[in-house]
């Protein structure tokens, strides 16, 4: 069984560019989540979709942030502009439980 | 609001025992996960606590007291593939639900 895919797996702008990652979830998996880990910390979520709803984007900088799941497969986040602050690893996950969450490679985006 | 407190590091050697420890607010709190996480990696789902008491999966071991507010992960017979940091994430329900990481535990085995 394919894992969670991710891409780019690395990505490196200047500030005030746009941004865009891509998330395709494991197969039959309803529930995705995108996530923010920085260096040395936890994830952080940024949005959780059920399906093609996004049921928690409480935490989702909207004046920057956006995303969406069109079919209720894969999902694409975007960043515009980007800031220097969002240089982080970029995680997406997806799940039939949500105390089991299976993640991606995660996305590292530099910002300079 | 909801938080989840762990050391920042743990040092162990190779083949001895290790608990690293997760605090939690218990505001809507619903059950305990765990995750290790290599550097560069992603993170990998160890085990789930709904319930008070331990739960074994082969070296991995993980603990939950809802009356202490607390939980823990047990690792025995440490291999150096064990370093890595380890991650508690609380469920938590209030209407809808968030599952949130805690800080994270750096484990570092050595030889």
């Amino acid at each position: 069984e394919a894992g969670v895919v991710q891409s780019p797996r690395y990505k490196i702008i200047e500030k005030k560019q746009p941004v865009a990652f891509w998330c395709n979830p494991i197969s039959g998996h309803n529930t995705l989540y995108w996530y923010r880990q920085n260096l040395g910390q936890g994830p952080e979520l940024l949005i959780r979709y059920e399906n093609e709803e996004a049921v928690d984007d409480s935490q989702l900088p909207k004046d920057r942030f956006s995303a969406e799941r069109l079919k209720g497969v894969d999902s694409t986040l975007k960043i515009q502009p980007a800031e220097l602050g969002d240089s982080a690893v970029y995680l997406c996950a997806s799940s039939l439980m949500t105390h089991e969450q299976f993640f991606g490679p995660g996305t590292r985006l530099t910002v300079l | 609001g909801q938080s989840l407190e762990q050391p920042s590091e743990v040092t162990a050697v190779e083949g001895a025992i290790v608990q690293m420890n997760c605090t939690y607010q218990t505001s809507g709190f619903y059950g305990l996960s765990w995750y290790q996480q290599h550097d560069g990696g992603a993170p990998t789902f160890l085990s789930y606590n709904a319930l008070d008491g331990l739960e074994e999966t082969g070296r991995f071991s993980s603990f939950l007291s809802r009356s202490d507010s607390y939980g823990y992960l047990l690792l025995q017979e440490l291999q150096m593939k064990d370093s890595a940091s380890y991650f508690c994430a609380g469920l938590f329900t209030s209407g809808t639900y968030k599952y949130i990481f805690g800080t994270g535990t750096r484990l570092k085995v050595l030889a």
